[in-house]
């Protein structure tokens, strides 16, 4: 069973304006959380991530968001840029294992 | 079945043995990944089958074998790993290489070495 889950395959955004990606998780053991983004061709290289004890984390134009008690994570990017156009996962962990989500494919129109 | 399986979850192996990862996916997907993930860092692809062939081949070094026997199928095999080589191996898959719509991961393979 997918215990991380982004049920947005797609999003397309209009450049300048705020971009919101979801991811929704099962698993009450999770304590680290991560969004990668990744182009055609490559793996995924980090962007973000949160630990459990923290509700808010900000690097520069991206802000991740946490609610434990919802089980869900967010990726805000604000302004959107068109080389923001890109597939994203969130990934969490507990232990030594990496449990990913499925991708939302982010299409930033310029 | 919308999962990657990778097995083992876990395995230790000395730096003479061989052993094989094995990645399962039935979603009818033609483009199967390996990535290596060490501690703290992204993962790093290292081979693509695109429709059973390799596409990609990382510069990988020969001590990792991949292999693809059939759609739903992939195997790394190794043999003569460095401690370095420690690491958690993810397999992936997607629709279509280059096409990431679909793109799933497996949970990873933890390898320790020796």
């Amino acid at each position: 069973d997918q215990q991380v889950k982004q049920n947005s395959p797609s999003l397309s955004v209009q450049e300048g304006r705020i971009s919101i990606l979801n991811c929704d998780y099962t698993n009450s053991m999770f304590d680290y959380f991560l969004w990668y983004k990744k182009y055609p061709a490559e793996g995924p290289t980090f962007l973000i991530s949160i630990s459990s004890i923290k509700d808010k984390n900000e690097d520069g134009r991206f802000t991740v968001f946490l609610n434990k008690s919802a089980k869900h994570l967010s990726l805000h990017i604000v302004p959107s840029q068109p080389g923001d156009s890109a597939v994203y996962f969130c990934a969490a962990s507990w232990g030594n294992q990496f449990y990913f989500g499925t991708g939302t494919s982010l299409t930033v129109i310029p | 079945d919308t999962e990657v399986t990778q097995t083992p979850k876990h395995l230790v192996m000395g730096m003479t043995n061989k052993k094989s990862l094995k990645c399962e996916q039935h979603m009818g997907h033609r483009a199967m990944y390996w990535y290596k993930q060490k501690a703290k860092k992204p993962p790093e692809l290292m081979f693509v089958y695109s429709y059973e062939k390799l596409s990609i081949n990382e510069s990988v070094p020969s001590r990792f074998s991949p292999e693809c026997p059939n759609s739903s199928l992939l195997n790394l095999h190794l043999h003569a790993l460095q401690p370095e080589d420690s690491a958690l191996y993810l397999c992936a898959s997607s629709q279509g290489f280059g096409r990431d719509y679909g793109y799933t991961f497996g949970s990873g393979t933890r390898l320790t070495v020796v």
